[in-house]
């Protein structure tokens, strides 16, 4: 299975908005709603930030939103600030019964 | 809440096996949960190796099925993996990890979390 397909970084100001995509096939991020995102800041464990596509954990902030067309999903973050600067990950359930991961993307607030 | 903590030697020698337990608190590993290891080599991206269920039915990702095992002790309220023949490739942080999202009552299969703090392990003669 090859990984989902991210941009290897982006970058925005702080209060801007930003957008990473995530790129599948219909086997995995197209054929269900089983997406889900994970934020990581260096040295420390993912931490999962969307699940179900659009769906925030409690204690989420609602700066992150996510959404998905066709095989590709997108998670966004409006009024960036500094302590979004992280790699963005992320992952959907497939047809084989397994789990799948994007290549990350590492997100610089400048 | 559910906590994990990995355990497991830090160094493995080429052509050995590579063993780690993942202890759970806080919550039954016989919860309608799927438990999972997930890997990442230093510098780079996340890696899914595989997942069990409390009643032992296992996923594993196609490139590594040959060479793992993930298995479960539910006396112990705790999964393991074994990782046959490993080479440097295989350095790694490793992470366990319970599959879906659970807040009180409501549970999602989907998602990955929480996670442990990770583990590094080195193949290295």
């Amino acid at each position: 299975q090859s990984a989902l397909t991210q941009p290897a970084s982006v970058s925005g100001s702080p209060g801007q908005s930003i957008t990473i995509s995530c790129t599948g096939t219909s086997s995995d991020v197209g054929g269900y709603n089983y997406v889900s995102w994970y934020q990581q800041h260096p040295g420390n464990a993912p931490k999962l930030i969307i699940y179900e596509v659009s769906n925030r954990p409690s204690g989420v902030s609602n700066r992150f939103s996510g959404s998905k067309s066709g095989n590709t999903a997108s998670l966004t973050i409006s009024g960036l600030q500094a302590e979004d600067e992280a790699d963005y990950y992320c992952g959907s359930y497939t047809g084989s019964s397994t789990v799948i991961f994007g290549g990350g993307t590492k997100l610089t607030v400048l | 809440q559910v906590q994990l903590q990995e355990s497991g030697p830090g160094l493995v020698k080429p052509s050995g096996t590579l063993s780690l337990t993942c202890a759970v608190s806080g919550g039954s590993i016989s919860s309608s949960n799927w438990w999972s290891w997930v890997r990442q080599p230093p510098g780079k991206g996340l890696e899914w190796i595989g997942e069990i269920y409390h009643s032992g039915s296992t996923n594993y990702n196609p490139s590594l099925k040959s060479r793992v095992t993930i298995s479960v002790d539910k006396s112990k309220n705790r999964f393991s993996l074994k990782l046959t023949s490993v080479t440097a490739a295989d350095t790694a942080v490793y992470y366990c990890a319970r599959v879906g999202y659970c807040s009180g009552t409501f549970c999602s299969p989907v998602g990955i979390d929480p996670w442990g703090q990770g583990t590094l392990v080195t193949v290295s003669s």
